[in-house]
């Protein structure tokens, strides 16, 4: 199974300032056939499910503000927030979707505001 | 809209075998190229990905949990269910239902179910 890991295991920032999640994965998942990195990100607010935010490592699922970007490739990926509002508040976890089965999600990254 | 909602016990008995039904609504589970899978997440922890289905019956699973597992499909019913036999109180979680395509990201989520077993 590829694990994939996150860090930090939490963050604060302050609301207009930029929070960085980083996700590292046990093995590539970079596919060499069609160069998209199998990687995605989610956003979970308590009591809620999580919710799709950025999928092939990079792009913005419909409807979701442009201040969240996503970056990286092969092992290494990033999620950053430009300006962190206050319904950022949530815990944000990558997930891996190149070698399945298993699908495997990282152990989740929350983020408060300071 | 597409929206799925799951269903089942809240409590279930250690050794006894969980049953829940996801019910898909705004859209038809037939559609080709989707797959219907559950996820659990154990309380204060992560997301750990259990099995999908697509409409033919096709299904996958977590290879540590699929001696325990199964996954099927009512296309009549627009409905997927889960049976996970011999549960322990570690198999105490939120269950939530989700769309995807074959190796793609869930996109569409169902509010989720807690299990509790005790």
């Amino acid at each position: 199974d590829i694990v994939m890991t996150q860090s930090p295991d939490s963050l604060a920032v302050s609301l207009g300032e930029r929070a960085t999640i980083n996700c590292k994965s046990s093995q590539s998942v970079l596919d060499s056939s069609d160069k998209e990195n199998y990687l995605a990100w989610y956003q979970q607010r308590p009591g809620q499910p999580p919710k799709l935010l950025v999928y092939w490592a990079s792009t913005r699922e419909s409807g979701v503000p442009d201040r969240f970007s996503g970056s990286g490739s092969g092992t290494d990926f990033t999620l950053t927030i430009s300006s962190l509002q206050a319904e950022d508040v949530a815990v944000y976890y990558c997930q891996q979707y190149y070698s399945v089965p298993p699908y495997t999600f990282g152990q989740g990254t929350k983020l408060e505001i300071k | 809209q597409l929206q799925l909602q799951e269903s089942g016990p809240g409590l279930v008995k250690p050794s006894e075998t969980l049953s829940l039904i996801c019910s898909v609504s705004g859209g038809s589970i037939s559609r080709s190229n989707y797959y219907w899978g559950w996820i659990r997440q154990l309380p204060g922890k992560g997301l750990e990905w259990i099995g999908s289905i697509d409409y033919t019956g096709s299904t996958y699973y977590k290879p540590s949990l699929k001696s325990r597992v199964t996954i099927l499909v009512d296309t009549s019913r627009n409905q997927i269910s889960l049976r996970l036999k011999s549960m322990t109180a570690a198999d105490t979680a939120v269950y939530y239902c989700a769309r995807h395509e074959i190796r793609t990201p869930m996109d569409v989520w169902g509010q989720g179910t807690t299990v509790t077993v005790s």
